[in-house]
Formats: structure tokens, C-alpha cells, sequence
């Protein structure tokens, strides 16, 4: 089974904090992202990796950074925590196959900022 | 990219089929019609996709239109494990090969014992 994993279930940061969310799949996929989800909203892409080293924004990348050292690694951090940025945050992995393919995502991290 | 509009919520019966309607009237050509569903507090699960032929697998079916323009996902014999929030996305092209999925509200179906 495809296995997404994240560092933490459930967060609970200060303002200004620095915050780094960690995820790890198992299955050699390429491409990994990272989402946020909010009541109302859906989910909504931050940023994604279709490759070690390489990043792209996506739909809401702004108070957040992302970093992948390694294939298999893929972290989201936020550089100065908001209490806009409480939210749930998912993780998602896929093999770089083209067009048909899935995503497959980790259980979540909620973050809560006070 | 192509929007989905599907039901808020749905109610079905255990043991009798889910039938969940996703309309997507602007799709183009080389668009997927993917499926998933989040149970509450987990991260999203992947069901079923398709381009133009309808598609079956262990979980679910999916049967297109043949305009495209709108799909439905079936739950032959739904069980209360089944009840989740289910999204019908079209998948848009992000660059570099990869594609993103943009979620909406997604229909919450609620399976009856």
C-alpha cells in the first residue's frame, strides 16, 4: 500500500513561530504537494515538487516556503506563523506518469495558531 | 479549468446503491473526471477516474456522459464506512507535467442503516 506520512496529526503554534511540516512517502513518486484546507474553501494548492530540488508555486504560496532535499521528503514551513494560517494541512504524492494517475495524501496535520 | 458542480449532500440507504451526479459542462478534450472522498478528519482517498469510457474497479464505477459534460460515481451496495464527503474534480495542468486537483465542496453522503 501507498504510504503517505505526516510528522504531526495536530499543532498548536505561537505568532511568529516558525513552523515546519514534514512529509514522507514511501512509494518513489515524483511529484508530491502540498495543500491546505479550510471550511468552505476546499482544498487549496501551496506549493508542489515535480522533482528533488525543484518547487512551484501554487494557487497560495504566499507566508509559506517549501523545501525537498530528497525524493521521498517534502516539507512545508512557515516562516513566521499567522493566525490566518490556522488551517488543516495536507500532504499528497503521485507518480510523474502524464495524465492518468492519482494522488495519493497523508492523513493531515492540523495547525492551530494563537 | 473546467468547474464541478455536484448536490451539497446526499442520503442512501445501507446495502442499496449511491448514486452521486457531477456536472461538468466546460471539460475539454484532454480533461479527467477524477473521484475522491474524505472521511471526516482523514486526508483525501482516491476512488476512480476517467476520460471518456466508463470505468469500474473494486470500490466504485464511473459512468460519462458521452457530451462529457457530466459523470456519476456509483456505490453498488453502500455501507456506513462509505459515508464521507465525495469530490468530483477535473483535473487542470499545473506545468513542468504536472497537473493539479482542484476540490470543491463535494457532495456529503450519508449512508442510512
Amino acid at each position: 500500500d501507498v504510504k503517505v506520512t505526516q510528522s504531526s496529526r495536530y499543532l498548536v503554534k505561537r505568532t511568529g513561530e516558525k513552523v515546519f511540516l514534514e512529509c514522507v512517502q514511501d512509494m518513489d513518486h515524483e511529484n508530491m504537494f502540498w495543500y491546505r484546507q479550510d471550511p468552505g474553501l476546499g482544498l487549496r494548492l501551496i506549493y508542489f515538487s515535480y522533482d528533488v530540488k525543484m518547487k512551484e508555486k501554487g494557487d497560495i504560496p504566499e507566508g509559506y516556503s517549501v523545501s525537498r532535499e530528497k525524493k521521498e521528503r517534502f516539507s512545508l514551513i512557515l516562516e513566521s506563523a499567522s493566525t490566518n494560517q490556522t488551517s488543516m494541512y495536507l500532504c499528497a504524492s503521485s507518480f510523474f506518469v502524464g495524465q492518468g494517475y492519482e494522488q495519493y495524501f497523508g492523513p493531515g496535520t492540523r495547525l492551530t495558531v494563537t | 479549468d473546467a468547474k464541478t458542480t455536484q448536490p451539497p449532500s446526499m442520503d442512501c440507504a445501507e446495502g442499496r446503491a449511491a448514486n452521486l451526479p457531477c456536472n461538468h459542462s466546460t471539460i475539454s478534450g484532454n480533461e479527467y473526471v477524477y473521484w475522491y472522498r474524505q472521511i471526516h478528519s482523514q486526508g483525501p482517498q482516491y476512488i476512480i477516474h476517467g476520460l471518456k469510457n466508463n470505468e469500474t474497479n473494486e470500490m466504485a464505477s464511473l459512468i460519462i456522459t458521452e457530451d462529457r459534460k457530466s459523470s456519476t460515481l456509483i456505490l453498488p451496495h453502500a455501507t456506513l464506512r462509505d459515508t464521507a464527503v465525495y469530490y468530483c474534480i477535473v483535473r487542470g495542468f499545473l506545468g513542468a507535467g504536472s497537473y493539479q486537483l482542484t476540490f470543491g465542496k463535494g457532495t456529503k453522503l450519508s449512508v442510512i442503516p
